[in-house]
């Protein structure tokens, strides 16, 4: 079965960091993109980043240059999303995505919800 | 770069056919043929719905179309049924090499 299984749900403090895992159900990012979006209470999709799980190459959404790593082990077939310096409006339920080259996303993981709060 | 425009509602009773629209620049709609739609229903996971403008994934109804003309990217649903109603968004490639999406619409079949 195609499927990306994301870590649980975390909760954290302004400034600190969070890193959450997407494992994908054996080799099915071969010739994808792992994509990461993310979607605030009652908001819509933002796109964070991309990462080739080949070659570890990433791009990332400006607004959050310098703040996020992606990175991947290819030995499990798991993709990771680090957001550091977490402040309260980066409270969100977090997807990573099957992404073709153009762009399409179409196979997502369940999604985890990441709680900001002191 | 700024999200893309997409109108907060659309409605349309049983039978009948929608047209939202996704409206970008010529940095990202109008550039390149890399707009993809999305369904999401409340709690689940966004839906690929098309991708590549007007191409469909396999299993997602033919009564999903879509088209690009100029900076503006449009999904079409024909033949409304109460399951459509959703919220969708459009997702465009960047000159920026980055992806961005719309603001998100509303659609309610009455």
């Amino acid at each position: 079965q195609v499927q990306l299984v994301q870590s649980g749900a975390e909760v954290r403090k302004p400034g600190a960091s969070v890193k959450i895992s997407c494992k994908a159900s054996g080799d099915i990012l071969t010739g994808y993109y792992l994509h990461w979006v993310r979607q605030a209470p009652g908001q819509g999709l933002e796109w964070m980043g991309r990462i080739n799980p080949n070659s570890g190459g990433t791009n990332y959404a400006q607004n959050f240059q310098g703040r996020v790593t992606m990175t991947r082990d290819t030995s499990i077939s798991t993709a990771y999303m680090e957001l550091r310096r977490l402040r309260s409006d980066d409270t969100a339920v977090y997807y990573c995505a099957r992404t073709y080259s153009s762009g399409g996303s179409d196979v997502w993981g369940q999604g985890t919800t990441v709680t900001v709060s002191s | 770069q700024s999200a893309l425009t997409q109108p907060a509602s659309v409605s349309g009773s049983p039978g009948q056919s929608i047209t939202i629209s996704c409206t970008g620049t010529s940095s990202d709609v109008g550039g390149y043929n890399y707009v993809s739609w999305y369904q999401q229903h409340p709690g689940k996971a966004p839906k690929l719905m098309i991708f590549d403008v007007s191409k469909r994934p396999s299993g997602v109804s033919n009564r999903f179309s879509g088209s690009k003309s100029g900076n503006t990217a449009s999904l079409t649903i024909s033949g409304l049924q109460a399951e459509d109603e959703a919220d969708y968004y459009c997702s465009s490639y960047t000159s920026s090499i980055t992806w961005v999406f719309g603001g998100g619409t509303k659609l309610t079949v009455l």
